[in-house]
């Protein structure tokens, strides 16, 4: 079926440690975001690509990293500059108009 | 700077009922409007979409409609069930970016 995977669900990171979340899509969508979704707040806009080798910041890119070699996929970094990075983190892809979701990847720092 | 408000933050209501979720923005110049669900701990499914220049779409129970002079959508759910309870975001695509609402809560009581 299509869609967007998000990998792992559940991801554990210690202080001071970088983590990378997996996102690959199979929609052939060109455009792909992540988010960070905190309690009680809006989803936040951390990076985002609309072709491949090119990506752009969001409103929250400090302490991450991004990067789109192939049009499937777009892995988030989440490195040690990252203060507060425990949350819930969305992966997202957009055809024309409709955006699609993954299914999320909570991380935790421990 | 495009923001998006949603009332009310919560919503408790009894089987049956038809209710009405609020979505409004501050700028009018909006590519669509899209109302998604989340259940706890998931990503975000697309409800309906709709584009700037349309007044409402409808699926099933779900009727959504957009008046971008005054900066407001509206979700309507007829017949509401308990399998309706989630959380009920909605978002506003400009140029390159969706601004998402921090979502309602509904709960349907059996």
């Amino acid at each position: 079926d299509g869609g967007i995977t998000q990998s792992p669900k559940y991801l554990f990171r210690k202080e001071g440690q970088n983590v990378t979340l997996s996102c690959e899509q199979n929609l052939n969508h060109d455009a792909m975001y992540w988010y960070r979704q905190d309690p009680g707040q809006g989803l936040r806009l951390i990076y985002y690509s609309q072709i491949v080798n090119d990506f752009q910041k969001g409103d929250i890119a400090e302490g991450y990293s991004v990067s789109r070699e192939k049009k499937e996929s777009f892995p988030l970094t989440v490195t040690s500059a990252q203060k507060n990075p425990t949350a819930f983190y969305l992966c997202a892809s957009h055809l024309q108009e409709e955006a699609f979701f993954g299914q999320g990847t909570r991380l935790t720092v421990v | 700077k495009q923001e998006v408000t949603q009332i009310p933050a919560a919503l408790s209501v009894p089987e049956g009922e038809n209710l009405v979720l609020n979505c409004s923005f501050t700028d009018s110049a909006i590519y669509n409007l899209q109302w998604f669900r989340q259940d706890p701990g998931k990503g975000l499914t697309s409800l309906l979409l709709i584009q700037s220049s349309q007044r409402e779409q409808t699926s099933g129970r779900l009727n959504a409609s957009l008046d971008k002079s005054s900066g407001r959508s509206t979700l309507y759910i007829a017949a509401s069930q308990p399998g309706d309870s989630a959380t009920y975001l909605c978002a506003v695509r400009g140029t390159y970016k969706y601004i998402f609402g921090t979502g309602t809560r509904l709960k349907v009581l059996a």
